[in-house]
């Protein structure tokens, strides 16, 4: 148990579907983050938030759509998505957003674009 | 460019002592962190580095070297429930984190 829960553990939808990742956090974190892993490869950073404000978005495609309506709250709204979004799309946070402080994840969610 | 290299796979023996690499070359540096990631699971924090040396928890060390630098995780006592990904993360000059692509770790009996 990280403190940091996250809904669906698994996803697969079609490239014309809508759907949304939800993630809570129980830590008092004011900064979460959300991320993209693939097989072999770094961590890649999408999106920041510090205080419920967006902080950064590192040139991810709109269709994906961050929102985060509480310190304790992020989501991931997915729309017409392409075979190569296939990932783990994992979700963590931070006391701060000061790039020292440990980052608590979830489990992910293991999405499969048809 | 910013770059963080690590082995990919890495195997040893239940019982055995390995030590896992980790060479950086980023924009400034204000600290390394190493964490554990089981198949299927989140990663998890096993520690933080930002002076020379090395610090040890338990049956986990995690050395630096500013100047080369290069960090390393050393497990001691291995045991199956090590078997995982380790993933080193540079802190650099803006606090950005900087992530290598992780070491699998296979350990056999």
């Amino acid at each position: 148990e990280t403190g940091v829960t996250q809904t669906p553990r698994h996803l697969v939808m079609g490239m014309t579907n809508k759907k949304s990742l939800k993630c809570e956090q129980h830590l008092g974190h004011n900064a979460m983050y959300w991320y993209k892993q693939s097989a072999k490869k770094p961590l890649e950073l999408m999106f920041v938030y510090n205080f419920k404000e967006q902080t950064e978005n590192n040139s991810v495609p709109s269709r994906f759509s961050p929102e985060c309506p509480n310190s304790s709250h992020l989501f991931l709204h997915l729309h017409t998505l392409q075979p190569e979004d296939s990932a783990l799309y994992l979700c963590a946070s931070s006391q701060t957003r000061e790039g020292n402080q440990p980052q608590h994840f979830g489990d992910g969610t293991r999405l499969s674009i048809l | 460019g910013q770059n963080i290299d690590q082995p990919t796979e890495m195997t040893a023996t239940e019982g055995a002592i390995v030590q896992i690499n980790c060479t950086y070359q980023t924009s400034g540096f204000n600290g390394l962190f190493w964490y554990q990631q089981h198949a299927g699971e989140a990663p998890t924090f096993l520690s933080y580095n930002v002076l020379d040396g090395l610090e040890e928890k338990g049956r986990f060390s995690s050395f630096l070297s500013r100047s080369k630098g290069y960090s390393y995780l050393l497990l001691k006592e291995l045991q199956m429930k090590d078997s995982a990904s380790y993933l080193c993360a540079v802190v650099d000059s803006n606090y950005q984190l900087i992530w290598g692509a992780g070491t699998k770790l296979i350990i056999k009996p």
